[in-house]
Order: C-alpha cells, then sequence, then structure tokens
C-alpha cells in the first residue's frame, strides 16, 4: 500500500521560501508515475502546484512556475517542494500526490498525503 | 485561463440520485476524474478516465462524460456520501492539471 507523509514547518514568514518534503513508501519513485504537490487554500478548492517524474521532467503550474521547484530524491524516496517570495496567499493545506499519466497527459491523482497546514505571518 | 465549472451545491434526500455536472471546452478530449473530500480529510478518488472506478469505491458511484460535460452520478445517495466533490481534468494542451471549484453535496 502506498503512502505519502509531508513534512516540514507549519509556519513560514512572509516574503521567505516554503519548504516541504514527501517521504513515500509502500512504492520506488523510480518505479513510475509522476509525483507532486497540490494545495488547498482553508474553506476553498484545490489548486494544482506541479508534478515531476523520478528522471526530471517537470510540470509546474503556470500561475505558480516562477516561483515553484519540486525535485525528487531517489535515494531516499522523498520529493520535496520550494516556494519563494510567499505572502499570507500561500497560506495553505499542501497535499503530495501521485499522479498517474495516459498518453503523456496529467490523468488522475491516485494517491494522496494527509496533507500538512503552512501558514505564512510574521 | 481555462477552468472547470461545477455547481457550487447539489441537495438530494438520502435514497435518491445525485448528479452532479462538469463543464470545459476541452472534455471531449481530455479525460474527467473526480475526488471525494470529506471534513479534515484528504480527497479521494472515486472516478477516473471518466467512468472508471478504483477498488473499493462503491457502485452506486459513477462517471459518464458526454461532449463538454462531465457527470459525476451517486446512485441510491446515502448520508456518508454528503461531501464535497471535485472534478478534474487537463487543459486543451494535455499539459496541466485543472480542478473545478467544487460542489458540496447535502444529503438532506
Amino acid at each position: 500500500q502506498v503512502q505519502l507523509q509531508e513534512s516540514g514547518p507549519g509556519l513560514v514568514k512572509p516574503s521567505e521560501t516554503l519548504s516541504l518534503t514527501c517521504t513515500v513508501s509502500g512504492y520506488s519513485i523510480s518505479s513510475g508515475y509522476y509525483w507532486g504537490w497540490i494545495r488547498q487554500t482553508p474553506g476553498k478548492g484545490l489548486e494544482w502546484i506541479g508534478s515531476m517524474y523520478h528522471s526530471g521532467r517537470t510540470n509546474y503550474n503556470p500561475s505558480l512556475k516562477s516561483r515553484v521547484a519540486i525535485s525528487v530524491d531517489t535515494s531516499k524516496n522523498q520529493l520535496s517542494l520550494k516556494l519563494t517570495s510567499v505572502t499570507a496567499a500561500d497560506t495553505a493545506i499542501y497535499y503530495c500526490t501521485r499522479l498517474a499519466y495516459v498518453v503523456l497527459v496529467p490523468a488522475w491523482f491516485d494517491t494522496w498525503g494527509q496533507g500538512t497546514l503552512v501558514t505564512v505571518s510574521s | 485561463s481555462y477552468e472547470l465549472t461545477q455547481p457550487p451545491s447539489v441537495s438530494v434526500s438520502p435514497g435518491q440520485t445525485a448528479r452532479i455536472a462538469c463543464s470545459a471546452d476541452a472534455l471531449p478530449k481530455q479525460y474527467a476524474s473526480w475526488y471525494q473530500q470529506k471534513p479534515g480529510q484528504a480527497p479521494v478518488v472515486v472516478i477516473y478516465k471518466d467512468n472508471e472506478r478504483p477498488s473499493g469505491i462503491p457502485e452506486r458511484f459513477s462517471g459518464s462524460s458526454l461532449g463538454t460535460t462531465a457527470t459525476l452520478t451517486i446512485s441510491g445517495v446515502q448520508a456518508e456520501d454528503e461531501a464535497d466533490y471535485y472534478c478534474q481534468s487537463a487543459d486543451s494542451s494535455g499539459t496541466y492539471v485543472i480542478f473545478g471549484g467544487g460542489t458540496r453535496l447535502t444529503v438532506l
């Protein structure tokens, strides 16, 4: 059974960098799928941040692309998220996800972490 | 920007059929998936590739897609189905992931 567990600071100051790690168990990142992040602002909808294949190919939400970096460490079976220059608008629950592609098109998220709340505040 | 449009809310009585629509111009070319999210929990996929149901999801959940509209149908709604439901697809180029705004299903 594949499990994803997010970890990282729950509080980040404005203008600083948000950094999160996701530890994957029950499946090797190197075996396939895309791995990435989705966020949900309190009381609102879901926003895809980006996804990455273990080979290094990445795909980011155009609205966040200039501030986002997703990386994968296959030796630790982990993925990471960095979001720079954060503001209060980046306060959200951040979910680690596994994304299935069909014929080179992102299709569905079959596994989610429990999510971690990150608050941006001084 | 590309959007998936869902009704904000749907209400049904127990035992009735709930239908939640999701509309977008690119849906004839892209698959739709549906997620159920209960309070305080992460979303769970209930339908993928328009009409495929993951193992463990009750048979009362089904999906369809025709033209620019994808539909999640819940037959014989139960109280436990009360949740937020999100549709998800890809943009017309097949590059980016898009979510609908979500529909709150209320079981009366």
